[in-house]
């Protein structure tokens, strides 16, 4: 069935590092990919999403490239804040029987200290 | 405009008692979601809704769990006779269109349900 993995936590990193959380997918078809957050004390925020194969998803200095070869969605940034100190998810939103459902990685959690 | 709400956000419940979970979807949207969210893991499908129609509830854990959307807006998550293992966040989301694997589900802030 469809499913996400996602790079364990908790990740620390110094202000002005920069960031890679890895995500890869099993699914049947060609599901469309999305990156979500969780800051502290609030609900899930979509981050950033691609719907196709080679798509880039961007916002707040945030990327992630849909790579069909490789089955892979990882997050980047190239310099990080504190205020992006949160819980980052990967999921998939398949095609068919499971349409409409998402599928959620179990978040890594971010730090990043001044 | 208002984002998705979710009440009561926390909730205390002896086990053998039934609880019901709201969620007010944003206005317009078409779809509704339910997920739960264990400690320390991603959100879990349970099911979800096209207007008033239920169109997938295989996710719901067993038959104490049900869940309604009468007229197409707010929708309820029950369950019956409440476990300790059902503790966790319960979240909703909705989306514009009916269910597409390319749209943006938006969540609310979720319900912690706790069984004592």
């Amino acid at each position: 069935g469809d499913s996400v993995t996602q790079m364990e936590g908790p990740v620390t990193l110094s202000e002005e590092a920069f960031l890679t959380i890895n995500c890869t997918y099993t699914a049947t078809g060609y599901p469309s990919l999305f990156w979500y957050v969780q800051y502290p004390g609030e609900g899930l925020q979509l981050l950033l999403k691609a719907t196709k194969a080679d798509d880039k998803g961007s916002n707040k200095g945030f990327e992630a490239t849909y790579r069909k070869e490789t089955t892979s969605f990882h997050l980047e940034k190239g310099s990080v804040q504190v205020s992006d100190s949160a819980v980052y998810f990967c999921a998939l939103s398949g095609r068919g029987s499971t349409l409409g459902r998402l599928y959620f990685g179990r978040g890594t959690q971010l730090t990043v200290w001044p | 405009g208002a984002g998705v709400s979710q009440s009561p956000r926390y909730k205390v419940t002896k086990r053998g008692q039934d609880v019901a979970l709201r969620c007010d979807p944003i206005s317009g949207h078409v779809s509704l979601y339910w997920y739960r969210q264990a400690l320390g893991q991603g959100p879990e499908f349970l099911t979800y809704f096209n207007y008033e129609a239920q169109q997938d509830k295989s996710g719901l854990p067993n038959d104490r769990f049900s869940a309604e959307r009468p007229e197409g807006s707010i929708s309820t998550l029950t369950i019956q006779r409440t476990e300790q293992r059902d503790s966790a966040m319960y979240r909703c989301a909705s989306s514009l269109a009916g269910s597409t694997s390319t749209d943006t589900q938006y969540f609310g802030p979720g319900t912690r349900l706790t069984v004592l």
